[in-house]
């Protein structure tokens, strides 16, 4: 079964430092996105993706925050100038643009970022 | 008030009993209804979608009512394997962006 991949699984920097979230969706699937979910809080939106550019984003996802799709593979969310409350794990979802509005994100097994 | 409300839990519950959990969401306008289930330190995986009628799968029953801005989650015949959080999600109403619950933490006891 197709799956989507992200890399690195954990990932450790310093406050400051620019981080780069890699993330392979499933290579049929057109829209894309970035979650986060701070330990023991709930998931939430970041941003979502489609025909390469942002289609939506929250309040979350400012100018320390950008996406981009490299390449026809990798989906990737890049964080300049990390901050300690940046740490999270960080979700990449994709999705098949399936007809309405009922429709399916898969999830990838996310990276745990700790910034120190 | 927050756009998706869950009792945090935890249920805790022994093996074999039925348990239900309801979730409130404030945007009337919103179609589309989820329930995910996430475990410790994993990725949410989606458990199933919530339908106007309310649908059943194996054990699990989900309802929606639309008049209460409430959706439920029925487990019958809990097994030790249901224990996890079960996360309440709500589409938005542009882009499908998912509106996520905090979860309500299920723990099965032997």
């Amino acid at each position: 079964e197709p799956e989507v991949t992200q890399t690195p699984s954990h990932q450790v920097t310093q406050m400051g430092q620019e981080v780069i979230l890699r993330c392979v969706p499933i290579s049929n699937h057109l829209y894309f996105y970035w979650y986060r979910q701070i330990l023991g809080q709930k998931v939430e939106f970041l941003v979502s993706f489609y025909n390469n550019e942002i289609s939506e984003k929250s309040e979350i996802f400012d100018d320390q925050f950008s996406v981009e799709r490299p390449d026809g593979s990798n989906f990737t969310l890049k964080i300049r100038s990390t901050k300690l409350e940046d740490s999270a794990m960080y979700f990449c979802a994709s999705r098949w643009p399936a007809g309405g509005i009922q429709e399916t994100q898969y999830f990838g097994p996310g990276t745990r970022l700790l910034v120190l | 008030r927050k756009e998706v409300e869950q009792d945090p839990g935890p249920f805790n519950v022994p093996e074999g009993a039925t348990v239900a959990f309801n979730c409130t969401y404030s945007n009337s306008a919103s179609q589309s209804f989820f329930w995910y289930r996430q475990d410790c330190r994993k990725e949410p995986k989606l458990l199933m979608s919530v339908y106007s009628s309310g649908n059943e799968d194996g054990r699990f029953t989900a309802q929606l009512n639309r008049a209460s801005q409430y959706i439920s989650l029925l487990i019958r015949d809990s097994k030790l394997s249901d224990s996890a959080t079960y996360l309440c999600v709500v589409i938005g109403d542009s882009n499908y962006q998912l509106i996520w619950g905090a979860g309500t933490k299920l723990i099965i006891k032997p």
